[in-house]
């Protein structure tokens, strides 16, 4: 069983540009979370999804930032037009369906650069 | 309001010696309780996790949890620490039951190892 997937692993982009983070989770999980760590900080919420809904998105900046979890696919985390702000390690977990143990398991993580 | 609180920011310690990193949690319901390990570069790894039973939980690499309900703690232990413990420990809370699962994360202790 394969464990998360995230893609790309590095990913550099000029400002202005769009970055999109690819995240699949662990066979039979329906639940996905983004994360983001900025260099000595610690993990950041940014927004949990269940296939084809937003849960919570209490993390997320209200512009530039979206996320999806469709039905078919991966999870995407989308940035538009980034800025230099946004260089860090994005961090995507799944957990298996309700009902069962609570525990998330974590990908590789995307690290970000923003030039 | 819920929360988790790692005291620590940093701690070092000499290989072979024994260490507690501390974990303080406020949770309104029965709370599911993890400690993960990122080591430089990587995504986070599950040490170990209690959410009923003995509260004296023993996970991967040695380490060991336990819970006190009375000191709303979960102290991570390891009776002799080696050098490959050098990392970043994170301690997180989450529900026991209910669909939405988010966990709340503590802001993680850099553990470093002297020779």
């Amino acid at each position: 069983n394969a464990g998360v997937m995230q893609n790309p692993r590095h990913l550099v982009r000029r400002r202005g540009q769009e970055a999109r983070l690819r995240c699949s989770p662990m066979k039979g999980h329906s639940h996905v979370y983004w994360y983001r760590q900025l260099p000595e900080e610690g993990l950041k919420f940014m927004v949990y999804l269940q296939k084809e809904n937003i849960i919570d998105e209490s993390g997320m900046p209200k512009e530039r930032f979206s996320a999806e979890f469709p039905k078919e696919g991966p999870s995407i985390l989308r940035i538009q037009q980034v800025v230099r702000g946004d260089s860090a390690a994005y961090f995507c977990a799944s957990s298996p369906p309700s009902g069962s143990t609570n525990e998330q398991f974590f990908g590789p993580g995307t690290r970000l650069t923003v030039l | 309001a819920q929360s988790v609180t790692q005291p620590d920011i940093h701690i070092t310690v000499s290989e072979g010696a024994s260490l507690e990193l501390r974990c303080n949690y406020s949770y309104g319901a029965t709370p599911y309780l993890f400690w993960y390990v990122q080591s430089p570069g990587q995504g986070l790894q599950l040490l170990l996790k209690y959410f009923s039973g003995d509260t004296l939980v023993q996970g991967i690499k040695g380490f060991e949890a336990e819970f006190k309900r009375s000191q709303s703690s979960f102290n991570l232990r390891k009776p002799s620490v080696h050098w490959s413990d050098a990392a970043e420990y994170f301690c997180a809370v989450g529900p026991f039951a209910g669909n939405n699962r988010k966990l709340i994360w503590g802001l993680g202790t850099s553990l470093a190892v002297n020779p």
